[in-house]
Protein backbone atom coordinates (compact mmCIF):
# COMPACT_ATOMS: atom_id res chain seq x y z
CA UNK A 1 0.00 0.00 0.00
CA UNK A 2 1.08 3.47 -0.29
CA UNK A 3 3.37 5.32 2.32
CA UNK A 4 3.05 8.91 3.17
CA UNK A 5 5.86 10.42 5.56
CA UNK A 6 5.87 13.06 7.83
CA UNK A 7 8.44 14.96 10.03
CA UNK A 8 7.15 14.24 13.50
CA UNK A 9 7.61 17.68 14.23
CA UNK A 10 8.12 21.29 13.15
CA UNK A 11 8.88 24.34 15.52
CA UNK A 12 8.09 28.12 13.61
CA UNK A 13 8.50 31.52 15.81
CA UNK A 14 5.70 33.79 15.16
CA UNK A 15 5.43 35.63 12.12
CA UNK A 16 7.43 33.32 10.00
CA UNK A 17 6.85 30.65 7.40
CA UNK A 18 6.02 26.69 8.40
CA UNK A 19 6.18 24.65 5.72
CA UNK A 20 5.05 20.97 6.57
CA UNK A 21 6.13 17.99 4.05
CA UNK A 22 4.73 14.92 3.17
CA UNK A 23 6.66 12.73 0.88
CA UNK A 24 5.45 9.62 -1.55
CA UNK A 25 6.36 7.78 -4.49
CA UNK A 26 5.42 10.22 -6.72
CA UNK A 27 3.18 11.59 -5.10
CA UNK A 28 3.23 14.75 -7.76
CA UNK A 29 0.90 12.85 -9.53
CA UNK A 30 -1.75 12.37 -6.79
CA UNK A 31 -4.39 14.89 -5.19
CA UNK A 32 -3.31 15.32 -1.94
CA UNK A 33 -5.31 16.71 0.72
CA UNK A 34 -4.54 18.85 4.42
CA UNK A 35 -6.15 18.47 7.90
CA UNK A 36 -5.47 20.61 10.57
CA UNK A 37 -6.41 19.32 14.25
CA UNK A 38 -5.95 21.68 17.00
CA UNK A 39 -5.83 19.92 20.85
CA UNK A 40 -9.07 18.08 21.77
CA UNK A 41 -10.73 18.97 18.27
CA UNK A 42 -11.64 17.28 15.47
CA UNK A 43 -9.48 17.62 12.58
CA UNK A 44 -10.50 20.42 9.68
CA UNK A 45 -9.62 20.15 6.05
CA UNK A 46 -7.07 23.32 5.36
CA UNK A 47 -5.80 22.38 1.96
CA UNK A 48 -7.70 20.15 -1.04
CA UNK A 49 -6.45 19.18 -4.24
CA UNK A 50 -2.94 20.56 -3.88
CA UNK A 51 -3.74 23.70 -3.59
CA UNK A 52 -7.15 24.89 -3.16
CA UNK A 53 -8.67 26.41 0.18
CA UNK A 54 -12.52 25.47 1.82
CA UNK A 55 -14.02 28.54 2.69
CA UNK A 56 -12.71 30.06 5.97
CA UNK A 57 -9.51 28.81 5.84
CA UNK A 58 -6.89 31.90 5.41
CA UNK A 59 -5.19 32.68 2.32
CA UNK A 60 -1.84 32.04 4.40
CA UNK A 61 -2.16 28.76 4.14
CA UNK A 62 -1.32 27.31 0.55
CA UNK A 63 -0.21 23.82 -1.11
CA UNK A 64 1.93 22.88 -3.46
CA UNK A 65 2.83 19.09 -5.09
CA UNK A 66 5.71 17.81 -7.18
CA UNK A 67 7.48 14.81 -7.78
CA UNK A 68 8.12 13.22 -4.41
CA UNK A 69 7.19 16.04 -1.97
CA UNK A 70 3.83 17.45 -1.32
CA UNK A 71 4.25 20.93 1.02
CA UNK A 72 1.81 22.60 3.27
CA UNK A 73 3.10 26.22 3.75
CA UNK A 74 1.93 28.43 6.51
CA UNK A 75 2.64 32.39 6.27
CA UNK A 76 3.28 34.77 8.93
CA UNK A 77 2.27 32.03 11.36
CA UNK A 78 0.14 32.80 14.86
CA UNK A 79 0.18 31.09 17.92
CA UNK A 80 -3.52 29.89 16.92
CA UNK A 81 -1.98 27.63 13.88
CA UNK A 82 -0.25 25.37 16.67
CA UNK A 83 -1.69 22.16 15.55
CA UNK A 84 -1.31 18.39 14.13
CA UNK A 85 -1.30 18.34 10.17
CA UNK A 86 -1.91 15.92 8.32
CA UNK A 87 -1.42 15.10 4.67
CA UNK A 88 -3.57 12.38 2.83
CA UNK A 89 -4.35 10.65 -0.27
CA UNK A 90 -5.95 8.45 -2.37
CA UNK A 91 -4.46 4.78 -2.93
CA UNK A 92 -5.08 3.63 -5.57
CA UNK A 93 -3.84 0.17 -5.25
CA UNK A 94 -6.58 -0.29 -2.57
CA UNK A 95 -8.68 1.85 -3.70
CA UNK A 96 -8.49 3.88 -0.09
CA UNK A 97 -7.48 6.83 1.40
CA UNK A 98 -4.35 6.78 3.00
CA UNK A 99 -2.91 9.42 5.79
CA UNK A 100 0.25 10.62 6.78
CA UNK A 101 1.64 9.88 10.40
CA UNK A 102 0.92 13.54 11.16
CA UNK A 103 3.24 16.43 11.57
CA UNK A 104 3.14 18.80 15.20
CA UNK A 105 3.66 22.25 14.56
CA UNK A 106 4.86 23.95 17.42
CA UNK A 107 4.69 27.81 17.45
CA UNK A 108 7.48 29.11 19.06
CA UNK B 1 -24.53 24.75 8.20
CA UNK B 2 -22.74 21.85 7.43
CA UNK B 3 -23.04 19.61 11.07
CA UNK B 4 -22.34 16.21 11.69
CA UNK B 5 -23.19 14.37 14.74
CA UNK B 6 -21.37 10.83 16.38
CA UNK B 7 -23.65 9.03 18.89
CA UNK B 8 -23.07 5.48 20.43
CA UNK B 9 -19.49 5.32 22.04
CA UNK B 10 -19.29 3.46 24.97
CA UNK B 11 -17.14 1.25 27.03
CA UNK B 12 -17.12 -2.27 25.53
CA UNK B 13 -15.35 -5.56 26.89
CA UNK B 14 -13.40 -7.15 24.73
CA UNK B 15 -15.10 -9.53 22.06
CA UNK B 16 -17.82 -7.01 22.06
CA UNK B 17 -19.80 -4.93 19.89
CA UNK B 18 -21.53 -1.48 19.31
CA UNK B 19 -23.38 0.51 16.97
CA UNK B 20 -22.18 3.80 16.50
CA UNK B 21 -24.03 6.28 14.62
CA UNK B 22 -23.53 9.64 12.75
CA UNK B 23 -26.93 11.97 12.22
CA UNK B 24 -26.47 15.04 9.50
CA UNK B 25 -27.62 17.77 8.43
CA UNK B 26 -26.98 21.17 6.65
CA UNK B 27 -26.85 18.96 3.10
CA UNK B 28 -28.04 17.14 0.75
CA UNK B 29 -26.71 13.76 2.90
CA UNK B 30 -28.28 11.07 -0.55
CA UNK B 31 -25.74 13.39 -2.79
CA UNK B 32 -22.49 12.20 -0.82
CA UNK B 33 -19.97 9.37 -0.11
CA UNK B 34 -19.17 9.31 3.62
CA UNK B 35 -16.49 7.47 6.03
CA UNK B 36 -15.44 6.26 9.57
CA UNK B 37 -12.23 7.34 10.26
CA UNK B 38 -10.62 6.54 13.68
CA UNK B 39 -8.05 8.19 16.47
CA UNK B 40 -6.12 5.72 19.21
CA UNK B 41 -5.12 7.98 21.57
CA UNK B 42 -2.52 10.29 21.25
CA UNK B 43 -2.07 8.89 17.81
CA UNK B 44 -2.67 9.61 14.10
CA UNK B 45 -5.68 9.35 12.09
CA UNK B 46 -6.86 5.73 10.54
CA UNK B 47 -9.22 5.48 7.82
CA UNK B 48 -11.57 2.73 8.69
CA UNK B 49 -14.52 2.70 5.84
CA UNK B 50 -16.55 4.63 3.44
CA UNK B 51 -19.78 4.19 1.67
CA UNK B 52 -21.26 4.95 -1.60
CA UNK B 53 -23.86 7.91 -1.89
CA UNK B 54 -26.78 4.83 -2.70
CA UNK B 55 -24.87 2.52 -0.56
CA UNK B 56 -23.71 0.58 -3.70
CA UNK B 57 -20.03 0.42 -2.80
CA UNK B 58 -18.21 0.05 0.17
CA UNK B 59 -14.86 -0.40 1.41
CA UNK B 60 -12.74 -1.13 4.39
CA UNK B 61 -9.50 -0.87 5.91
CA UNK B 62 -8.02 -4.78 6.61
CA UNK B 63 -7.71 -4.09 9.96
CA UNK B 64 -11.52 -4.27 10.86
CA UNK B 65 -12.71 -6.09 7.44
CA UNK B 66 -15.03 -8.48 8.59
CA UNK B 67 -15.66 -7.43 11.72
CA UNK B 68 -17.22 -3.95 10.68
CA UNK B 69 -20.11 -3.10 8.51
CA UNK B 70 -20.76 0.86 7.52
CA UNK B 71 -24.59 1.49 6.40
CA UNK B 72 -26.50 4.40 5.70
CA UNK B 73 -30.35 5.13 5.65
CA UNK B 74 -30.27 8.32 3.47
CA UNK B 75 -34.02 8.95 4.62
CA UNK B 76 -32.76 9.65 8.40
CA UNK B 77 -29.90 11.26 7.12
CA UNK B 78 -28.23 9.03 9.15
CA UNK B 79 -24.70 6.99 9.02
CA UNK B 80 -23.82 3.99 10.79
CA UNK B 81 -20.79 1.97 11.62
CA UNK B 82 -21.33 -2.14 13.39
CA UNK B 83 -18.89 -3.56 15.46
CA UNK B 84 -18.46 -7.07 16.33
CA UNK B 85 -15.66 -8.92 17.80
CA UNK B 86 -14.13 -5.91 19.48
CA UNK B 87 -10.47 -5.86 20.59
CA UNK B 88 -8.30 -2.71 22.72
CA UNK B 89 -6.65 -1.77 19.51
CA UNK B 90 -10.13 -0.63 18.21
CA UNK B 91 -10.07 1.85 21.03
CA UNK B 92 -10.22 5.07 19.43
CA UNK B 93 -12.23 8.04 18.85
CA UNK B 94 -14.64 7.43 15.80
CA UNK B 95 -15.21 10.43 13.74
CA UNK B 96 -17.56 10.82 10.70
CA UNK B 97 -16.89 12.83 7.62
CA UNK B 98 -18.16 13.69 4.50
CA UNK B 99 -16.46 13.38 1.13
CA UNK B 100 -16.28 15.74 -1.10
CA UNK B 101 -18.37 16.32 -4.23
CA UNK B 102 -15.63 13.76 -6.35
CA UNK B 103 -17.16 10.70 -4.95
CA UNK B 104 -14.90 8.23 -3.17
CA UNK B 105 -11.34 9.71 -4.50
CA UNK B 106 -12.40 13.21 -2.67
CA UNK B 107 -11.08 15.30 0.38
CA UNK B 108 -12.93 14.84 3.67
CA UNK B 109 -14.55 18.04 3.53
CA UNK B 110 -16.54 18.20 6.81
CA UNK B 111 -15.97 16.15 10.25
CA UNK B 112 -17.69 15.44 13.49
CA UNK B 113 -16.63 15.49 16.85
CA UNK B 114 -16.10 11.99 17.37
CA UNK B 115 -17.71 9.91 19.94
CA UNK B 116 -14.92 7.76 22.52
CA UNK B 117 -14.99 3.76 22.18
CA UNK B 118 -12.94 2.48 24.51
CA UNK B 119 -12.41 -1.75 24.70
CA UNK B 120 -11.69 -2.80 28.19
CA UNK B 121 -12.38 -5.69 30.48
Amino acid sequence: SYVLTQAPSVSVAPGQTARISCGGDNIGGKSVHWYQQKPGQAPVLAVYDDNDRPLGIPERFSGSNSGNTATLTISRIEAGDEADYYCQVWDDSTDHPVFGRGTRLTVL
Amino acid sequence: QVELVESGGDLVKPGGSLRLSCAVSGFTFSDHFMSWIRQSPGKGLEWVSYISDDSRYTAYADSVKGRFTISRDNGKNSLYLQMHSLSAEDSATYYCARVGESGAVAELDYWGQGTLVTVSS
